[in-house]
């Protein structure tokens, strides 16, 4: 499979814990994004980077998540003293800088439960 | 007002039936334009690019108006399998994506 895919699929963690999350983008794209998704909401984006770069992280994004993408490759995403709010799907996408830079491809997500 | 508003339906058509969705959108998100497709806990996947020409893809067609700032997606002789929700996107010139709630479509038998 060539796709973007995520790890976990499902986390169950309890408030207060720490938890992160892996995503593999598509090999040859350089573009990788963070999502945050609730139910019947649309994609919230978190960060974006390009190669190793983190270009841009919303201001909605609270110092307990950080993300990282070190080689330019995979990412990873941490959420630490989870909070019940915290509670949704997180998806990555990756594109790619050539033909059609904006079109993003998705991973299957990984739903997080704070209790 | 949102960067990009639709209308968060439902709709529910009988299948067979040829339904269309818009879209508006604000100066910020007005570099490119997609719309996504998302089954139900799943994630969102890419349906079509929209192009100012306007783009048909076997059933399922885009249009483009600058002019009045909107984006819509017709879908021809709708099936069961067409289901789902259709999120239309925005990109601006920071190459970030805007996202509508999403229009729910439930085609019946």
């Amino acid at each position: 499979d060539t796709g973007v895919s995520q790890d976990p699929r499902h986390k169950i963690t309890k408030r207060g814990q720490n938890v992160t999350f892996r995503c593999d983008p598509i090999s040859e794209h350089n573009r990788l994004y963070w999502y945050r998704q609730t139910l019947g909401q649309g994609p919230e984006f978190l960060t974006y980077f390009q190669n190793e770069a983190q270009l841009e992280k919303s201001r909605l994004l609270s110092d307990r998540f950080s993300a990282e993408r070190p080689k330019g490759s995979f990412s990873t995403l941490e959420i630490q003293r989870t909070e019940q709010g915290d509670s949704a799907m997180y998806l990555c996408a990756s594109s790619s800088r050539g033909a059609g830079p904006y079109e993003q491809y998705f991973g299957p997500g990984t739903r997080l439960t704070v209790t | 007002r949102k960067e990009v508003e639709q209308d968060p339906g439902p709709f529910n058509v009988p299948e067979g039936a040829t339904v269309a969705f818009n879209c508006t959108y604000s100066n910020s998100a007005s570099q490119s334009f997609f719309w996504y497709r998302q089954d139900c806990r799943k994630e969102p996947k890419l349906l079509m690019s929209v192009y100012s020409s306007g783009n048909e893809d076997g059933r399922f067609t885009a249009q483009l108006n600058r002019a009045s700032q909107y984006i819509s997606l017709l879908i021809r002789d709708s099936k069961l399998s067409d289901s789902a929700t259709y999120l239309c996107v925005g990109a601006g010139n920071n190459r970030k994506l805007i996202w509508g709630l999403g229009t729910s479509l439930a085609v019946n038998p």
